[in-house]
């Protein structure tokens, strides 16, 4: 069975700070990993996704994230938090063992602080 | 945002109400999926339409009834619900194609709340 853990509720950075939203994963076949945000009273917004290829998938606003396979993890991160970063992150791993069933992980709330 | 539509945003109904949700998407996608999301849960996948065919249906309440009319379109008809069932339901799409993985788009949203 394919899983999402994302182990903080919530994280909290200071603007300018680097930030990281942690992501682990757990599937059978090969690991199709995705980041969505959202917004207050919005839909989830596509970030950026890990198929194949170079392990440091680059995505909108400035996100990156970093695949490590031995440590089945898929972290969020970015250089430089803003105010306007701060909103609900969800990791998503997708395993085509299991058809078209995307498993999000239960979301990490950010807050970047002024 | 626009990619993804949905109608209503908000909808209050009482257990013995009949209602549709409706979701239009406008990329040209052709899968089409509904998610519930509640407060402090994981996103629930609820069904999932490929080439308007179900082809998903993660053990939903049958009170919950999907309808995909065409590739643009998916309806979610609820009927008799409980107060359980409040909770924001979620229209996606994406483009399905062998041998690639494509990601979601999401519409806003409808906030049900069951009286």
């Amino acid at each position: 069975a394919q899983s999402v853990a994302q182990p903080e509720d919530q994280v909290n950075v200071a603007e300018g700070n680097p930030l990281t939203v942690k992501c682990t994963y757990s599937v059978s076949g090969n690991p199709y990993l995705f980041w969505y945000v959202q917004y207050p009273n919005r839909g989830l917004q596509f970030l950026l996704k890990y198929i194949t290829g170079d392990n440091l998938v680059k995505g909108s606003y400035g996100f990156e994230a970093e695949f490590n396979k031995s440590q089945t993890s898929f972290h969020l991160k970015k250089p430089s938090a803003l105010v306007s970063d701060s909103a609900l992150y969800f990791c998503a791993v997708r395993d085509l063992n299991y058809g078209q069933n995307f498993v999000f992980g239960p979301g990490t709330r950010l807050s970047v602080l002024p | 945002e626009t990619g993804v539509t949905q109608t209503p945003r908000h909808l209050v109904m009482g257990m013995t109400n009949k209602k549709s949700l409706k979701c239009e998407q406008h990329l040209g996608h052709n899968a089409m999926y509904w998610y519930k999301q509640s407060a402090k849960k994981p996103l629930e996948l609820m069904f999932v339409y490929s080439l308007e065919e179900r082809v998903e249906n993660n053990s939903v309440p049958s009170r919950f009834s999907p309808e995909c009319p065409n590739s643009s379109h998916l309806f979610l008809h609820l009927h008799t619900l409980q107060p359980e069932d409040s909770a924001l339901y979620l229209c996606a799409s994406s483009q399905e194609m062998a041998g690639g993985v494509y990601e979601q788009y999401f519409g806003p949203g409808t906030r049900l709340t069951v009286t």
